[in-house]
């Protein structure tokens, strides 16, 4: 029941810089609504990668960063790694929901 | 740092009640919004509700009124019901705790997750 479109699946030999869009509409990301993307390793609790469309928690390199523009936003991970190889979901609030929205997960592979 | 410790059955008979608990330590349950996630087999991630320190909530439309999320302030629990479980429930179940006094906050930290089985 995602309302938060990504792409399947994207991927990139170690070092590239690879990208993935979070496409959503004005009840969510079009409204003034943060977006949020967590990075997902089988077997494990989803991490916060990046809040407020382009923030950092402490931690995480500074290889990954975030934009929001219009109803879409966009994840980015820069000199790509074996270890980055996991699968990566946005999420923003909706308002037509009064809840929380995810998007369909796209899945990094590094060749 | 706050840690989720997630409780409860991994198998649950179909049209009986699921129930898990969330145990928060490390700090307060208080002036935060708490939500359920859950992830199907082969799926993506899907909100199944939130509740406030306070006790308001609100839950996921799709769960038809089959879920209750409560919480223990004294005991820095919340917990999840869901009722007349099915097969298409079974996934792993994860709490997470979400914004500070906003509804419009990100998931940081989440619990382990329990993968919960629909099967008689």
């Amino acid at each position: 029941q995602s309302v938060l479109t990504q792409p399947p699946s994207v991927s990139g030999a170690p070092g590239q810089r690879v990208t993935m869009s979070c496409t959503g509409s004005s009840s969510n990301i079009g409204s003034t609504y943060d977006v949020h993307w967590y990075q997902h390793l089988p077997g494990t609790a989803p991490k916060l990668l990046i809040y407020g469309n382009n923030n950092r928690p402490s931690g995480v390199p500074d290889r990954f960063s975030g934009s929001k523009s219009g109803t879409s936003a966009s994840l980015a991970i820069s000199g790509l790694q074996a270890e980055d190889e996991a699968d990566y979901y946005c999420q923003s609030y909706d308002s037509s929901l009064s809840g929380y929205v995810f998007g369909t997960g796209t899945k990094v592979t590094v060749l | 740092q706050v840690q989720l410790q997630q409780s409860g059955p991994g198998l649950v008979k179909p049209s009986e009640t699921l129930s898990l608990t969330c145990t928060v330590s490390g700090g307060s349950i208080s002036t935060y919004y708490w939500s359920w996630v859950r992830q199907p087999p082969g799926k993506g991630l899907e909100w199944i509700g939130y509740i406030y320190y306070r006790g308001s909530t609100n839950y996921n439309p799709s769960l038809k009124g089959r879920v209750t999320i409560s919480i223990d302030t004294s005991k820095n629990q919340v917990s999840l019901k869901l009722t007349s479980v099915a097969a298409a429930d079974t996934a792993v179940y994860y709490c997470a705790r979400g914004g500070f006094r906003s509804q419009l906050g990100w998931f940081d930290p989440w619990g382990q997750g329990t993968l919960v089985i629909v099967s008689s």
